[in-house]
Parts: C-alpha cells; structure tokens; sequence
C-alpha cells in the first residue's frame, strides 16, 4: 500500500530565504506525485504534479519538486519566499486514479 | 476553470442529528471524493464514487453515507452525527480514471457540539 510522510510539521522561514518542504512515499508500483498548496480558510490547490518524464517538474507561484526515485522522495523548494506563501502544503501520492494518498501537512510560515 | 461548491462553508449541528454536505462540479467530471482533514493527519479518505449511484468506500468510512443521483451531486450523510465528527470536510471531483489530479471544492467546517 502506498503512503506518504512529510517529515516536518511546521517550518518557519524568513522573507526572501529559500524554503525545502520534504516528502518521501512509499509505493510498490509506479506512482504518481502531487503538491497541493491550502490557504487560510481554503480548499487545497494543486501546485505541480510528476507524472514521467523530467525528474525535475516546475509548478505555479515559483514552486518546483524533485523526483528521486532512489530515496523515494519529492521534495518542494523555492528559492526566495514571500509572505503569500504562508500555507499549509500537502504531498501526495497515487498508483491509480481513485486512490490518492496525502502526507499530514506542512505548514510554512514566512516571517516578514 | 473547473468549480466545486459545497453548500456550505460553516456548520453547526446537535449530537444525534442527521447532517447532510453537498458537493457540486460543474465539469462533468466521472469521479467525485469525500475526504475529512484533521490536523496532524491530513486528508483521509470516506467515500468516493465513479459514476452515477456507484460508490466505493473509502479509509474511514463508518458513521458516514453517500448519494450521487446526478453525476454532478455528491451528497455526504452524517446519519447520526457525533462529536468525533467535528472535522473539515473537503470534495473533490477528477475527470475519469485515468485523470491523476483532483479538483477541490472551499471545505465545510462541521462542528458537532
């Protein structure tokens, strides 16, 4: 069975400073990879996805992520943060179309 | 731009009440979820449904029913709703089964008091 564990709960940064969000699954077939980004008071927006192709997969607002098959991770990064990104971010994972499975969350903070 | 609405977006109910949370998607998608998330725990699944009066369960689908009579409806029934049950209640829709990514709708907080 799949699953996914994002290793920090919360993770504080300052403004302008780059910012890792790590994720690693666990899967016994291909999978498929996914952030979701939850504003205050939202529902969850996706970010970038990993389908094939590139390891290396770009999403909206600056985010990017990684694919390492080998460590089973997928981790976000973003170079420079803005308030804006303040955010609880979800990983998550899917082998097949009905069945995704998310991390617990992570919540950024960025201080000014 | 694909829209989920649920009907609302704040709800407080009794214990022992009957509770129903609507979910409507506007572009004709097969497949329709309900998650509840809880802090610490993420999004976990309770029912989900690929197509018109089909449904499958989820991980955590005791205490909770489903409805989807129109492909664009999905109803989450709360038969008897107890305090446990105070969570955000998120749907999802995504295009078929072979569409990896899936659509939300704003949540509906539910307090059970």
């Amino acid at each position: 069975a799949q699953s996914v564990t994002q290793l920090d709960s919360q993770v504080p940064v300052f403004e302008e400073a780059p910012v890792e969000l790590r994720c690693n699954y666990s899967s016994s077939v291909s999978v498929y990879l996914f952030w979701y980004v939850q504003y205050p008071n939202q529902g969850l927006q996706l970010l970038l996805k990993y389908l094939s192709g590139s390891t290396l997969v770009k999403g909206i607002n600056g985010f990017e992520a990684e694919f390492n098959k080998s460590q089973t991770s997928f981790h976000l990064r973003k170079p420079s943060v803005h308030i804006s990104d303040t955010a609880e971010y979800f990983c998550a994972v899917s082998d097949r179309g009905n069945d995704m499975r998310f991390g617990a969350g992570t919540r950024l903070t960025v201080k000014p | 731009d694909v829209k989920v609405t649920q009907s609302s977006r704040y709800l407080v109910k009794r214990t022992g009440e009957k509770v129903f949370l609507e979910c409507v998607q506007d572009m004709d998608h097969e497949n329709m979820f309900w998650y509840r998330q809880d802090p610490g725990l993420g999004l976990r699944l309770i029912y989900f449904s690929y197509d018109v009066k089909m449904k499958e369960k989820g991980d955590i689908p005791e205490g909770y029913s489903v409805s989807r009579e129109k492909k664009e409806r999905f109803s989450l029934i709360l038969e008897s709703a107890s305090t446990n049950q105070t969570s955000m209640y998120l749907c999802a829709s995504s295009p078929d089964t072979s569409s990896y990514e899936q659509y939300f709708g704003p949540g509906t907080r539910l307090t059970v008091t």
